[in-house]
């Protein structure tokens, strides 16, 4: 069975430094993995996804993600946090087939952006 | 172009009440699916529908139902609420429904069993 494991519960930075928000996930066959992100009073939105054509993967608003088979690893990060950045971040995986988007999610990350 | 629309937006029930959410998909899509997030439990998927018919479906017990319509407008059902039922329900859509597909979410309607 797949699942995902979202290391942080709460992540802060400051405007302008680096942002690291980790996923790791388990998964008997090559997965689909997906970040997704809800800002407050928003529903959900796509920031990027891998489905084995590279292994970085360049989302939206900068955000990009490594996909790590050796660590079962699916990290986002993003040079430069904004103030707007700060919403809760979902790692998603989904089943291998048949899945039909049964989309499997972690329990999220919110990320704080402070001045 | 539209996007994914819940209705309504909030809803306030009772314990023992029933109530039905609605969805409209984005235009041209036939997949619909639906999720609850709630703070204990997070996101968790309910079911999927695709040209009227249920192709997946979590595990809710069978107070939960839905269904979806030939315009692919889609409604879920919660029969007997109970107090745990309170959850933020997202409905997502998309063209086909397939694994690796992006999905668009509607903001979501908040359900509050007193």
């Amino acid at each position: 069975a797949q699942s995902v494991t979202q290391l942080d519960s709460h992540v802060s930075v400051s405007e302008g430094t680096p942002v690291l928000l980790r996923c790791n996930y388990s998964s008997s066959y090559s997965p689909s993995l997906f970040w997704y992100v809800q800002h407050p009073n928003k529903g959900l939105q796509l920031l990027l996804k891998y489905t084995s054509a590279a292994t970085l993967v360049k989302g939206i608003n900068g955000f990009e993600a490594e996909f790590k088979k050796s660590e079962t690893s699916f990290h986002l990060t993003k040079p430069s946090a904004h103030m707007s950045d700060a919403a809760e971040y979902f790692c998603v995986v989904t089943p291998f087939s048949g899945g039909y988007n049964k989309l499997i999610f972690g329990a999220g990350t919110r990320l704080a952006v402070h001045p | 172009k539209a996007g994914v629309t819940q209705t309504p937006r909030y809803l306030i029930k009772t314990r023992g009440q029933q109530v039905t959410l609605s969805c409209s998909p984005i235009s041209g899509h036939r997949s619909v699916s639906w999720y609850q997030q709630t703070p204990g439990q997070g996101l968790q998927f309910l079911f999927e529908y695709f040209s009227e018919t249920q192709r997946n479906k979590g595990n809710f017990p069978g107070r939960f139902s839905g269904r979806q319509f030939s315009n692919s407008r889609s409604e879920m059902n919660v029969s007997t609420l109970e107090l745990g039922d309170s959850a933020l329900y997202l409905c997502a859509s998309s063209p086909a429904g397939a694994t690796n597909e992006k999905l668009f979410f509607g903001s979501g309607t908040q359900l509050s069993v007193l």
